[in-house]
């Protein structure tokens, strides 16, 4: 059963546009939603995150929208660059004592030139 | 700052043998530490967790185990690699929230 769900799978934008990667999850305990970014060889690396009790979380050019209601979450990142070219993983944490994250399959992002 | 050293960066090993992946954290101390596993092109799948010296908690069992000698130190070993163990092995700190990850041990059981 795969609690934490994103689509999609891989996205192709032109630099300088919005990618828009979705995230959902099952388990109304989740209370915690860090999205990391990985490039090839490497450890993921934590990019931005949001508690369940926000809506929205922003950083730079990295946004956060989050529905609780709807157990939706969506990573928006504006003026794409080439540079921003990974996988990005998004993942959930519930109120447990272990900290345990479970993670999304992940989407594939190019930013093309 | 703190610092997360993995080690060996990566492994080639024959199915059978035994296997010792090391993970040390510098500046930060008695972390929060795991150990997770990724399949290539795959996601990250947590396979232990340990909140102080010598107590760890396995999430899956995978024929690994996992061992905390020291408040800096993590451990990932087993006696007898299948084809299955190979992947991307990564440890991890946290001490509040927030999850970080090393560089990982690229594993190729042969």
């Amino acid at each position: 059963q795969q609690q934490v769900r994103q689509s999609p799978q891989s996205l192709t934008v032109w630099e300088g546009e919005t990618a828009i990667l979705n995230c959902s999850y099952e388990d109304s305990t989740f209370n915690y939603f860090p999205w990391y970014q990985q490039f090839p060889g490497e450890g993921p690396a934590l990019l931005i995150s949001i508690r369940s009790v926000s809506d929205k979380k922003e950083d730079g050019r990295f946004t956060i929208f989050f529905n609780k209601r709807e157990k939706k979450l969506s990573l928006h990142i504006t003026d794409s660059q080439p540079g921003d070219s990974a996988t990005y993983f998004c993942a959930a944490r519930d109120a447990g004592g272990n900290n345990k994250l479970t993670f999304g399959q992940g989407t594939v992002l190019s930013v093309i030139p | 700052a703190q610092t997360i050293h993995q080690w060996p960066v990566a492994e080639i090993k024959a199915v059978g043998s035994p296997l010792s992946l090391g993970c040390t954290i510098k500046g930060k101390s008695s972390p929060n530490l795991y150990w997770y596993w990724q399949a290539t092109g795959g996601t990250l799948q947590q396979l232990f967790y340990s909140i102080t010296v010598g107590q760890v908690e396995s999430v899956v069992q995978l024929n690994l185990s996992a061992s905390r000698p020291k408040d800096d130190q993590f451990i990932l070993s087993t006696e007898k690699l299948l084809l299955s163990h190979s992947g991307f092995y990564l440890c991890a700190w946290s001490h509040d929230t927030e999850v970080f990850f090393g560089k990982g041990t690229r594993l190729t059981v042969v």
